[in-house]
């Protein structure tokens, strides 16, 4: 059974730094791209980035590009996603997601149950 | 970046009602459509692949249609467990980018 299982709920102060985990298993690691999603409390979506666990090769959204940075661990099969200075703005739900790409399409069909991340003085 | 809008952001139905829900992109992005379904707490879930493909377990009252910058999501015969969030995202150019949602709520 494929499962993506994400570190707990942080809160943190503006300027602080984090680091959100997702540890995955049921699939061989290095064979699906994952991606970041950020919902804000409003419910929109946003797409945040990908790595390739093969490589760490990445590719951020030019809205998250500098202010985030992801990273794998392929000994221990986790994905994560690290702030240096975390802001107010930062406060939302975090979602790793696994690609999934066929001959017509790529989507996302796992995710992983969420990190709720709070950032407030 | 490819811009998603969909429509409308919410409407209210009853069971056994059937919804249609739409999504326009702002350039052709061929069948690079998805769509997912958010249920209260949970983590969004995807229902159609590729503009109209079923992903593998989801029932037969979900169908997908549409290419090129025009999509609907239609469910036939609305289910309790449909009261839900749905979102499509284009999967045609990076970066992927979602609609803002539709929610669905009981009537």
């Amino acid at each position: 059974e494929v499962q993506l299982v994400q570190s707990g709920a942080e809160v943190k102060k503006p300027g602080e730094s984090l680091t959100i985990s997702c540890r995955i298993s049921g699939y061989i690691f290095t064979s699906s791209w994952i991606s970041w999603v950020r919902q804000l409390p409003g419910k929109d979506l946003e797409w945040m980035g990908r790595i390739d666990p093969i490589d760490s090769y990445t590719y951020y959204s030019p809205s998250f590009q500098g202010h985030v940075t992801l990273s794998v661990d392929k000994s221990t099969s986790t994905a994560s996603l690290q702030w240096s200075s975390l802001r107010a703005s930062d406060t939302g739900m975090y979602y790793c997601a696994k690609r999934h790409c066929d001959n017509t399409a790529c989507y996302f069909d796992y995710w992983g149950q969420g990190t709720l991340v709070t950032v407030s003085s | 970046d490819i811009q998603v809008t969909q429509s409308p952001s919410s409407l209210s139905a009853s069971v056994g009602d059937r919804v249609t829900i739409t999504c326009r992109a702002s350039q052709n992005i061929d069948t690079y459509l998805n769509w997912y379904r958010q249920k209260p707490g949970k983590a969004p879930e995807v229902l159609i692949y590729a503009a109209i493909s079923l992903h593998n377990g989801v029932p037969s009252r979900f169908s997908g249609g549409g290419s090129g910058t025009d999509f609907t999501l239609t469910i036939s015969s609305l289910q309790p467990e449909d009261f839900a969030i749905y979102f499509c995202q284009q999967s045609y150019r990076t970066p992927w980018t979602f609609g803002r949602g539709t929610k669905v709520e009981i009537k």
